[in-house]
């Protein structure tokens, strides 16, 4: 299968402070990103995409960012929240299809 | 509800037990997957359906796994004589047709096989 990894298991960061969640994936052949928020006893929750004709896309209080030339994804989160604790997963997908997701990154946000 | 419904939330099997778990995705919905999560794990691809054709099913673990969409609705995973190392919670997402590949999914379905 495809391999998407998360170069952080875990990230601790003070609440207001911006978090960057970084995600590296192997198939060069992937067309389109996404970055999932999961909570405790939840499923997924969509929060940003990107298609692989773009290098930087900004929601809000989000940014992701693609550099297909190392196969690199991040997510930055901007004045970051309690709210904002939860498990960060990277999924990558061809023609929106058989998403891959990586192992997760784990965001504390300490008030 | 609006958001994609699983059944049953918990369950617990002896092993050798079949199980069924069931999906109700977001109506009109036209694509539907099913993910296994370990614990700490990320999701893991299965299987996955648009209308109700099963278009791929490669990331089955083993014969014992089966999914069927009949109706282009509603879904159903159903293990055969499970095993404990089939204790996952099994995630359903759907996701509605054209350019747009984000996948709403349920809560999950935790199976703990004992």
């Amino acid at each position: 299968g495809e391999s998407v990894g998360l170069h952080l298991p875990t990230l601790s960061v003070q609440e207001g402070d911006n978090s960057i969640i970084n995600c590296a994936y192997s198939n060069s052949a992937s067309d389109y990103f996404i970055w999932y928020k999961q909570e405790s006893g939840k499923g997924p929750q969509f929060i940003i995409d990107i298609r692989s004709n773009m290098d930087k896309r900004q929601g809000q209080r989000v940014t992701v960012l693609l550099n297909k030339t190392v196969k690199h994804l991040s997510l930055q989160i901007a004045a970051t929240q309690p709210g904002d604790s939860a498990v960060y997963f990277c999924a990558e997908g061809y023609n929106f299809n058989k998403f891959y997701f990586g192992s997760g990154t784990k965001l504390n946000v300490k008030p | 509800g609006a958001g994609v419904s699983q059944s049953p939330r918990y369950k617990v099997a002896k092993r050798g037990q079949d199980v069924a778990l069931r999906c109700d995705p977001i109506s009109g919905h036209v694509s539907l997957f099913w993910y296994q999560q370990a614990l700490g794990q990320g999701p893991e691809f299965l299987t996955y359906f648009q209308n109700e054709a099963q278009l791929d099913k490669s990331g089955l673990p083993s014969d014992r796994f089966f999914a069927e969409r009949p109706e282009g609705s509603v879904s159903t995973l159903k293990i055969q004589r499970t095993q404990q190392e089939d204790s996952a919670v099994y995630l359903c997402a759907s996701r509605t047709s054209g350019s747009n590949g984000e996948l709403f999914f349920g809560e999950g379905s935790r199976l703990t096989v004992l």
